[in-house]
């Protein structure tokens, strides 16, 4: 079965650019989105196909993708922005995948 | 605003079966899929399966094959997940979703806990 894989923590101090990876055999033929869980919480799109940011997502929200990894890239990190994110992805028989997670530390 | 209210809590003995329902309202129903995920407490997100309402298709994750459900109601727009034979590892939170395959999941329902205990 496919599989996606994120590091389980990330940590990044206010003001600086975080950086979350996401790797999986071919990705850069797929279609990846990004989303964001607070606690309590409903998972919240971020980004889809790669780089594209729903509506009310702010710009310092970005996404790219080179060989086999998927990078969320979050700039100007806020204490808001504080949150799991999982990356997506559909395998061939168009089931979805999720990867593990990341936990977004802001210190 | 597409908004997708899920049914409340349950507490369900080992063995058993849970079905949990998704109404939606705002956009259009039928030419979406509505996705399934799980979530168990302080784990991550798990695909179970979807249906594509207005052609009554289904895909399941391999996993849950045999043991999950899903189905939709045009007429009241509402999507249902059934998972039975439930063991106490299915102790989670359900979230149904719309999704457009291969593109994104962008509406997210509330979750709804489902506790396995005896």
């Amino acid at each position: 079965s496919y599989e996606l894989t994120q590091p389980p923590s990330v940590s990044v101090s206010p003001g600086q650019t975080a950086s979350i990876t996401c790797s999986g055999d071919k990705l850069r033929n797929k279609n990846i989105c990004w989303y964001q869980q607070k606690p309590g919480q409903s998972p919240l799109l971020v980004i889809y196909e790669d780089n594209k940011r729903p509506s009310g997502i702010p710009d310092r929200f970005s996404g790219s993708t080179s060989g086999d990894t998927a990078t969320l890239t979050i700039s100007g990190t806020q204490a808001m922005d504080e949150a799991d994110y999982y990356c997506q992805t559909w395998d061939s028989s168009t089931s979805v995948v999720f990867g593990g997670g990341a936990r977004l530390t802001v210190l | 605003q597409v908004q997708l209210m899920q049914s409340g809590a349950e507490v369900k003995p080992p063995g058993s079966s849970v079905r949990v329902s998704c109404e939606a309202s705002g956009g259009t129903f039928s030419n979406f899929s509505f996705t399934w995920v799980r979530q168990a407490p302080g784990h991550g997100l798990e695909w179970m399966g979807r249906i594509i309402p207005n052609v009554d298709i289904t895909t399941y994750s391999q996993k849950f094959r045999g043991r999950v459900t899903v189905t939709a109601d045009q007429s009241t727009r509402t999507a249902y997940m059934e998972l039975r034979r439930l063991k106490s590892e299915d102790s989670a939170f359900y979230y149904c979703a719309r999704e457009t395959v291969a593109t994104f999941i962008d509406y997210w329902g509330q979750g709804t806990l489902v506790t396995v205990s005896s």
